[in-house]
């Protein structure tokens, strides 16, 4: 079935470093991807989506792009911010609209 | 802006009680779901329902139930809760028009906390 691999964390970044979380998933046909980040206490918010290979999404610095020679959506920001902590699931929907998730990257960044 | 509201927000259980999480949207969705998140291992689908009417089993529904009497709300039942339903519960909604439309957002409520003890 559909799954998606995702990096282990956690990611601890110094304030203002390039991050790079990798995702990597297989799948039947063309799904589309997503990326959700969880804030401490709160729901899963949608951060950005592609649908389509080649597509990139991009929402508050950050971006991943659609790889599908490489079944691949890494997620990229250029310079984090403490306030960028927080839970990051990549994420597949294909038959069906349902979302599968990879496991969470925690990322911590200090000031 | 409502958008998905579950409730309750924290629920503690004793072994073998049963309960309900409340789930309601006035998104208009026509799909709605539910997941649990446990530490580590990212969310996993337990029952999910493409309209008002229709429910259909996700990954892990063992101990749960669900009905979707109207589109607006989709709640999750556990009968004889055990320890490994300690989680967290989310309700999700989306919009399609079509099936293999695969693009569309999945909005998420804010979770529920359950503990069985």
């Amino acid at each position: 079935g559909d799954s998606v691999t995702q990096m282990e964390g956690p990611v601890t970044l110094s304030e203002e470093a390039f991050l790079t979380i990798n995702c990597t998933y297989t799948a039947t046909g063309y799904p589309s991807l997503f990326w959700y980040v969880q804030y401490p206490g709160e729901g899963l918010q949608l951060l950005l989506k592609a649908t389509k290979a080649d597509d990139k999404g991009s929402n508050k610095g950050f971006e991943a792009t659609y790889r599908k020679e490489t079944t691949s959506f890494h997620l990229e920001k250029g310079s984090v911010q403490v306030s960028d902590s927080a839970v990051y699931f990549c994420a597949l929907s294909g038959y069906g609209n349902k979302l599968v998730f990879g496991a969470g990257t925690i990322l911590r960044v200090k000031s | 802006n409502a958008g998905v509201t579950q409730t309750p927000k924290f629920r503690i259980l004793k072994i073998g009680q049963s309960m309900t999480l409340q789930c309601t949207q006035d998104m208009n969705h026509n799909y709605m779901y539910w997941y649990r998140q446990d530490p580590g291992m990212g969310l996993k689908l337990i029952y999910y329902s493409v309209g008002a009417g229709i429910t259909d089993k996700g990954e892990v529904p063992n101990g749960y139930n669900v009905s979707r009497s109207t589109t607006e709300d989709f709640p999750l039942r556990l009968e004889l809760a055990a320890p490994s339903q300690t989680s967290v519960y989310f309700c999700a909604s989306s919009y399609s028009t079509r099936v293999g439309v695969f693009g569309n957002t999945i909005y998420f409520g804010e979770g529920s906390w359950l503990t069985v003890v």
